[in-house]
């Protein structure tokens, strides 16, 4: 199993300008949700989704969209992007019942 | 806010030595903690969890204490190594949905 792959792994887009980031798991995960990290600050939940058609926002989703078309892809859109936005972004999975979520590499984003 | 927090922001070991990372969580209705590991370009590994109907857990070369009464959890790492550089977290769960808050991270440095 490649397990929790994203693309790209970098990225810097201009102030206003929308994207896709692309996350996919090939575990058969119900749960997916994506995650932003900023320095010195822990992982902050984004949006979520508990299966196909299901999503959900979570501490921080101003701004990012998401949907959950298939169990195994989870995209996130930046629609205006921001330097707020820049950070380093994660997406996860796990398994229905279990609270341990699997990562995929990351990432980074820097919005100028 | 973050309900997670850590003590310290970074520990530094002499390798051989023992680890202790700590961590208070302020939500008492919490039942599930979790720990992972982030080496430096990569997402968080698992690490090891507990529930709440448990004081201590162990795996290979780690263990977890929890202190309900005082909302304490600890990750002691037995005779660290050089591999074990690393920024730790830990998480608690949110919500119904299985979510995770994560602490802001402590960075562990190991000296030869």
């Amino acid at each position: 199993n490649a397990g929790v792959t994203q693309t790209p792994k970098f990225q810097v887009l201009k102030t206003g300008q929308s994207m896709t980031l692309q996350c996919a798991q090939d575990m058969n995960h119900e749960y997916m949700s994506w995650y932003r990290q900023d320095p010195g600050m822990g992982l902050r939940l984004i949006h979520y989704s508990v299966g196909a058609g299901i999503t959900d926002q979570g501490e921080v989703p101003n701004g990012y969209n998401v949907s959950r078309s298939t169990t195994e892809d989870f995209p996130l859109r930046l629609l205006s992007a921001a330097p707020s936005q820049t950070s380093v972004y994660f997406c996860a999975s796990r398994r229905d019942y279990s609270y341990e979520q699997y990562f995929g590499p990351g990432t980074r984003l820097t919005v100028t | 806010g973050e309900s997670v927090g850590l003590h310290l922001p970074t520990l530094s070991v002499q390798e051989g030595d023992n680890s202790i990372i700590n961590c208070a969580y302020s939500n008492s209705a919490s039942d599930y903690f979790i720990w992972y590991k982030q080496e430096s370009g990569k997402g968080p590994q698992f690490i090891i969890d507990i529930r709440s109907n448990m004081d201590k857990r162990q795996g290979q070369r780690v263990t977890v204490l929890l202190n309900k009464t005082v909302k304490h959890l600890s990750l002691q790492i037995a005779a660290t190594q050089p591999g074990d550089s690393a920024v730790y977290f830990c998480a608690e769960n949110w919500g119904s949905q299985g979510n995770l808050i994560f602490g802001k991270g402590t960075k562990l440095s190991v000296k030869p």
